[in-house]
């Protein structure tokens, strides 16, 4: 199974850019590339994901590496509640069949300085 | 629209007992995961059942089982319990099992084994 490599922190400014970089550089050509985010006390939840192209979604961009063995989660302006660890997955399309679990690893903890 | 439900919330056993824990999916979701996270750490993959259906199991001890009911809903059971099987129990549910899709996590349910 593909792993990914996240800092395990990282800081930022309230209001200011803030960008999650991940490594994946045994990727496969059908792996997709998942972020989750866990606010304290509570599940994770869904952030964005991608193939190939960059993504946009309301909550933050994805940017992903021409040779796909690196991306980055881009929030656009940190807020205090963006304050969470976030996780960068890999999923596959053979573990439709046989069971595509997440494997979530240790994540980032960003931490939002007012 | 309810969002994954998962009870008990909190509970407190001790070692050598039996524990159920019971998820319901977002209604029309018909995949439900089960994942294990310890303090500190990211969650683990247990179980996906994907239409009643065992579709995936990540590296857990017999100990653990779980099934899913004709509703979608699920239960895991741990048995013969240990001090390290305490841990936050997290249920995911999916529409299907699209490398692609989104999952949706419940808040879990905290098990502390004494």
């Amino acid at each position: 199974d593909a792993k990914t490599t996240q800092p395990n922190s990282m800081e930022s400014n309230e209001e200011e850019p803030v960008h999650l970089p991940c490594n994946h550089s045994t990727i496969s050509g059908t792996d997709y590339i998942h972020w989750y985010r866990q606010l304290p006390s509570q599940g994770p939840e869904y952030v964005i994901h991608g193939l190939t192209s960059n993504v946009n979604n309301r909550m933050a961009s994805l940017a992903i590496a021409e040779d796909r063995k690196s991306s980055t989660l881009i929030l656009h302006r940190a807020t205090l509640r963006d304050a969470a660890v976030y996780y960068c997955i890999l999923r596959d399309v053979v573990g439709m069949y046989t069971g595509n679990q997440f494997y979530f690893g240790t994540g980032t903890s960003l931490t939002v300085i007012p | 629209d309810a969002g994954v439900t998962q009870s008990p919330t909190h509970l407190i056993k001790t070692r050598g007992q039996h524990v159920t824990l019971r998820c319901s999916p977002i209604s029309g979701h018909k995949s439900v995961s089960w994942y294990q996270q310890v303090l500190g750490q990211g969650p683990q993959f247990i179980f996906q059942y994907y239409e009643k259906e065992e579709r995936g199991r990540g590296n857990f001890p017999d100990r653990f089982s779980a099934r899913q009911f004709p509703n979608y809903s699920s239960e895991l059971n741990v048995n013969a319990l240990l001090l390290g099987d305490s841990a936050l129990y997290l249920c995911a549910s999916s529409p299907g099992t699209s490398p692609a899709g989104e999952l949706f996590f419940g808040e879990g349910s905290r098990l502390t084994v004494l």
